[in-house]
């Protein structure tokens, strides 16, 4: 079974903090996407990464497409209560087919 | 209106009884899937459709099945509920040339 680990699991930080969540595999991805899911709700699309090496950025987060494309970084700068939710990375198993593998997610919640 | 439609949002069943979960759509895609998400382990695949004359099993499919009514609508059956389906249900779309997800709001699954 192909896994994508994230970590944290959980995050509580401050209004105006930097914050990482990692996104780790042992497999090989075409593609890699983030998502944000509010309680309620579906996951919202926010980006994907289809280069080794890639970095796309998206207002204060910042995304990362390891070099191999076993593992992703997200970072947000100066974060904000309106960043809390879950995020969930999901590996792209083959390209066209659109099967994603979701990780494990990373429950943010920033302090006002 | 809501683009991906899931209903109902909420449903408590006993085990043994047969469940259906509806979706409908209104974004013209031909690809949908059915999702469950449990605390700690992501979203996983159960079944996955990308016209009305194709079914395909995602990695979870055993104790679930599909209809394909139209190319709007994808309707998920639990034949014989068991506790351990308890789960948050997501339905997506996506179209034939983008590897965007779109996520209904999900139906809270609870099997007694």
């Amino acid at each position: 079974t192909q896994l994508l680990e994230q970590s944290p699991q959980f995050l509580s930080i401050q209004e105006g903090e930097n914050l990482t969540v990692y996104c780790n595999s042992s497999s090989v991805f075409s593609s890699l996407q983030w998502y944000r899911q509010e309680p309620g709700e579906g996951p919202v699309l926010l980006v994907t990464v289809v280069t080794g090496g890639e970095v796309k950025k998206l207002k204060r987060l910042t995304f990362q497409f390891g070099d191999a494309r076993k593992d992703s970084s997200l970072h947000i700068t100066a974060a904000q209560p309106g960043d809390t939710g879950l995020y969930l990375c999901a590996g792209g198993l083959d390209p066209g087919t659109y099967k994603y593998i979701f990780g494990t997610g990373t429950r943010l919640k920033v302090l006002a | 209106d809501a683009d991906v439609t899931q209903t109902p949002r909420n449903r408590i069943t006993k085990t043994g009884k047969r469940i259906m979960l509806e979706c409908s759509q209104t974004k013209g895609h031909d690809r949908m899937y059915w999702y469950r998400q449990d605390p700690g382990l992501g979203l996983r695949l159960i079944y996955y459709s990308f016209d009305v004359k194709d079914i395909n099993k995602g990695e979870i499919s055993d104790g679930y099945s599909v209809s394909r009514q139209a190319q709007a609508k994808f309707s998920l059956s639990l034949e014989s509920a068991i506790p351990n389906q308890t789960a948050l249900y997501f339905c997506a779309t996506s179209d034939s040339w983008s590897e965007k997800l779109f996520f209904g709001s999900g139906t809270q699954l609870s099997v007694l």
